[in-house]
């Protein structure tokens, strides 16, 4: 089984949805991360979290909410959707050590129409 | 802050052939540097790491330095194969100016090569 597993895989959505995005982990990390990936700007982090008490903004987090419910499960949500956060979403997780190395889930490709 | 700079692609090779992509840093403090690639339709694994200055990281005949003095830390491999085909992404971990380490991620550099 994955360690990291994002849902859904894949959403079309309509401008003004609101919509979340699930990340689960079975790793036993305490960090967690979310970025976006769009062509040509590789990956920018959205929000990351050092445990289920710290939530933290990344550099592109307008427009953006997250929830990180227990240590193994960080929740993106878009709160009103528009085209250009059509983008394709990675959670990610790390130990806290910095020489630590991130892991990746699948991805979740978002269309907002 | 900290930023990341590798060189743009595609990169296109032919089978065989040698692979050099180039990184760059700019960061405060002693960072770790890592490579990931992604492969079509997947999310990013760690190809290699080093956490610190003359360490050379090194994974399924891939390499790569951290070179201080010239804040590189470039990614080679002497033979590609079409399945090294993918997108390749530096990074760093290093401090933030509020005090925790947050990754940062170059813009990737897509390779391809033909048989």
């Amino acid at each position: 089984d994955a360690d990291v597993t994002q849902t859904p895989r894949n959403r079309i959505t309509k401008t003004g949805k609101r919509i979340m995005l699930e990340c689960s982990q079975t790793k036993g990390h305490d960090r967690m991360y979310w970025y976006r990936q769009d062509p040509g700007l590789g990956l920018r982090l959205i929000y990351y979290s050092f445990d289920v008490k710290d939530i933290n903004k990344g550099e592109i987090s307008d427009g953006y909410s997250v929830s990180r419910q227990a240590q193994a499960k960080f929740s993106l949500s878009l709160e009103s959707a528009i085209p250009n956060q059509t983008a394709l979403y990675f959670c990610a997780t790390s130990d806290r050590d910095r020489g630590r190395e991130q892991f990746f889930g699948p991805g979740t490709r978002l269309t907002v129409l | 802050g900290n930023s990341v700079t590798q060189m743009e692609g595609p990169v296109t090779l032919s089978e065989e052939a040698f692979l050099t992509i180039n990184c760059t840093y700019t960061a405060t403090g002693y960072p770790s540097l890592f490579w990931y690639v992604q492969y079509p339709g997947e999310g990013l694994q760690l190809l290699l790491k080093a956490t610190k200055a003359d360490d050379k990281g090194s994974n399924k005949g891939f390499e790569a330095t951290y070179r201080k003095e010239t804040t590189s830390f470039h990614l080679e491999k002497g033979s590609v194969q079409v399945s090294d085909s993918a997108v390749y992404f530096c990074a760093l971990s290093a401090e933030s100016s509020g005090g925790s380490y947050i990754p940062t991620f170059g813009r990737g550099t897509s390779l391809i090569v033909h048989p």
